[in-house]
């Protein structure tokens, strides 16, 4: 059965970069791995998405080992409104069955 | 364009009981998938529907139970209820969904907040 964890919680000053990390083992090799983000009383958004090595868009770049069991949301320059929960999601090998991770709860410091 | 609304917001019920649940997805958009959020378990995924064929589905008792209908709007059942079933329940939509390799950005609705007296 998939697993997926994340550091439970952060902290970071506003400005610095930061780095999440989600250890996933088993995960299906020809998917992708999504990173979302959560406001309290919200559902969550999307972040960003990769399958392998490193994407980046407007927001935050996604790095992801050649063995695919992490992956890591980098945050650049991060803001007070940065502050919410980060969650990857990636689909278990072999099954129809997706895993969100622990989740971290990220909490920016002016 | 309209998001993803879900109806009812809130829901309070008793054990026992058994409840429908309802998400209408982004115009234009195939694939419903559905979620349950609590502070012990986090986000678990239930199952997801396109074009009305449930196509993944999770670890849930079949006490949980969906449907699609032919204009993409779907319906979530849980019968027998239990306390245990108190949690935000979250639904998603996207235009492909979550077939094969392509898992294509979801966009979540605020959900319905459920409690089980």
């Amino acid at each position: 059965l998939a697993k997926t964890t994340q550091p439970i919680s952060m902290d970071s000053y506003e400005g610095q970069e930061v780095n999440i990390t989600c250890s996933h083992n088993n995960i299906a090799t020809n998917d992708y791995i999504t990173w979302y983000q959560q406001f309290p009383s919200q559902g969550p958004r999307f972040i960003i998405q990769g399958y392998k090595t490193k994407v980046t868009n407007e927001v935050a770049s996604l790095f992801i080992p050649a063995d695919r069991k992490s992956s890591t949301l980098s945050l650049p320059r991060v803001s007070l409104s940065d502050t919410a929960v980060y969650y990857c999601l990636a689909k278990e090998t072999g099954a129809n069955n997706l895993f969100f991770g622990t989740g971290t709860r990220l909490t920016v410091i002016p | 364009k309209a998001g993803v609304t879900q109806t009812p917001r809130y829901l309070i019920k008793t054990r026992g009981q058994q409840v429908t649940l309802s998400c209408s997805p982004i115009s234009g958009h195939r694939s419903v998938s559905w979620y349950q959020q609590t502070p012990g378990q986090g986000l678990q995924f239930l199952f997801e529907y396109f074009s009305e064929t449930q196509r993944n589905k999770g670890n849930f008792p079949g006490r949980f139970s969906g449907r699609q209908f032919s204009n993409s709007r779907s319906e979530m059942n849980v019968s027998t209820l239990e306390l245990g079933d108190s949690a935000l329940y979250l639904c998603a939509s996207s235009l492909g969904g979550l077939a094969g390799g392509n898992q294509e950005t979801q966009y979540f609705g605020p959900g319905t907040r459920l409690l089980v007296l």
